[in-house]
This record gives structure tokens, sequence and C-alpha cells, in this order.
């Protein structure tokens, strides 16, 4: 069973710039979460897509937008980014169901200079 | 709006010693609580949730809902156990998405 895998690992931008991370599901997943976690914070939700569609979003500007693929791995674009953008970027996977569980990647770091 | 709270931002016990660490939460509906626990240079890994009602490596957790609380607990402390825990609750929102409101963390220090 593959796990959950983000790329890149690290990225730096500079402000007013877009940046495009990208995340490959779990196995079997079809479901996939995207969360901001800034330093010395718990992951926040930004929004999560199931069936190539948005399905719920967080208190995020439409700067934040996504894209699910038919193989189920997802985009998380940022446009127009702003210094307080610098976090590290988590994906989540889970199959539509609500007893299970979300299975997290390894993150991205965004630093924006 | 759900929220999580989580009032230590350091825990430090020895090794041996009884752990808990605290949570509480506030939302209107029904709660699907979780513990994540992130070890050092590993992804965040689920540790438990309330609906399993399982130990996992020694670790419970009982959903208080009187108290709005979820507090996770051990026996005894040992040193594999230094991380940083996050409590978590999940809801549904009307679109059917099930988004998780994570607290800011503890870190759990086990001193040998």
């Amino acid at each position: 069973e593959t796990g959950v895998t983000q790329s890149p690992t690290h990225l730096i931008k500079t402000r007013g710039q877009q940046v495009t991370l990208r995340c490959s599901s779990q196995s079997g997943h079809n479901t996939v979460s995207w969360y901001q976690q800034a330093l010395g914070q718990g992951p926040q939700f930004i929004f999560q897509y199931y069936r190539e569609e948005e399905n719920g979003r967080g208190n995020f500007p439409p700067r934040f937008s996504g894209l699910q693929f038919p193989n189920y791995s997802s985009e998380l674009n940022v446009n127009a980014l702003e210094l307080d953008d610098s976090a590290l970027y988590l994906c989540a996977s889970s199959r539509r169901d609500r007893t299970d569980t979300q299975y997290f990647g390894p993150g991205t770091r965004l630093t924006v200079l | 709006a759900q929220r999580v709270t989580q009032p230590e931002k350091l825990l430090s016990v020895f090794k041996g010693a009884p752990v808990e660490l605290k949570c509480n939460y506030s939302y209107s509906g029904s709660p699907e609580l979780f513990w994540y626990v992130q070890y050092s240079r590993q992804r965040l890994q689920l540790l438990l949730r309330h609906i399993s009602r399982e130990s996992i490596k020694g670790f419970t957790a009982d959903l208080n809902k009187g108290e709005t609380s979820f507090h996770l607990k051990k026996p005894f402390a040992q040193e594999e156990d230094s991380a940083m825990y996050y409590c978590a609750l999940e809801r549904g929102s009307g679109a059917g998405s099930y988004q998780l409101t994570f607290g800011k963390g503890t870190k759990l220090s086990v001193i040998p």
C-alpha cells in the first residue's frame, strides 16, 4: 500500500508569485484534504476534494484554489503569495466514509520572502 | 463554530510517571474526536479515535460530553512517547466533507 506523497518538499517564493503544490493520495482513497500549518500552530483546514470537485472549504480566501484529478491526486494553487502564506502545507487522503481516517503526507514547506 | 483547546504547549514528565494531555472542545453537534501524534522527523499520524475505543501504545482517551473533554492518558510514560500531540475534532459539513479542526498541540517530553 503506497502512502500519501507530496511534492516538492521545500519551496521558496517571493511575495506576489504563484505556487502549485502536489499530492498523491494513498491507494484506494478518493478524497483529498489540504491543511495549512503555520509555525507553532495546529493544522488548519483549507478545503477538501471529492470526485474532482471542491467539497467543503475552511476560512481561506479565493486565491487558494485546488484541483483533483481522475486518479484522485490533487493540486493546491496559491496566487498572489503573501508573507503570511509561509507554512507547512499538508495533504491528507481518505475514503469517502466518515468512519475512515485521514492519512497525512509529509508536507511541503513553503517560504515566502 | 467548533474549537479545540489544548491548554499546555509543553508537558515534561519523568519516565515511568503518568501522562495526561488535556483537550477540550466546543461543538454544537455530535463530535468525532481524535488524537494525532507527530514524532520527530515523521509525518502526522493517527494515534487513536474515540469511536474505536482502542488503546494504542498504552494510550487511552475517554470522551466526556459533560465536560466537553477528550484527555489523553497513559499510566507509565516511555522515552519513545516524546512527540507532538494534537487533538482534533471532525465534523461533517452540509456538503458532506469531513474536515478536521486541530488544537495547537502539546509537546510531550519524557525525561529519562
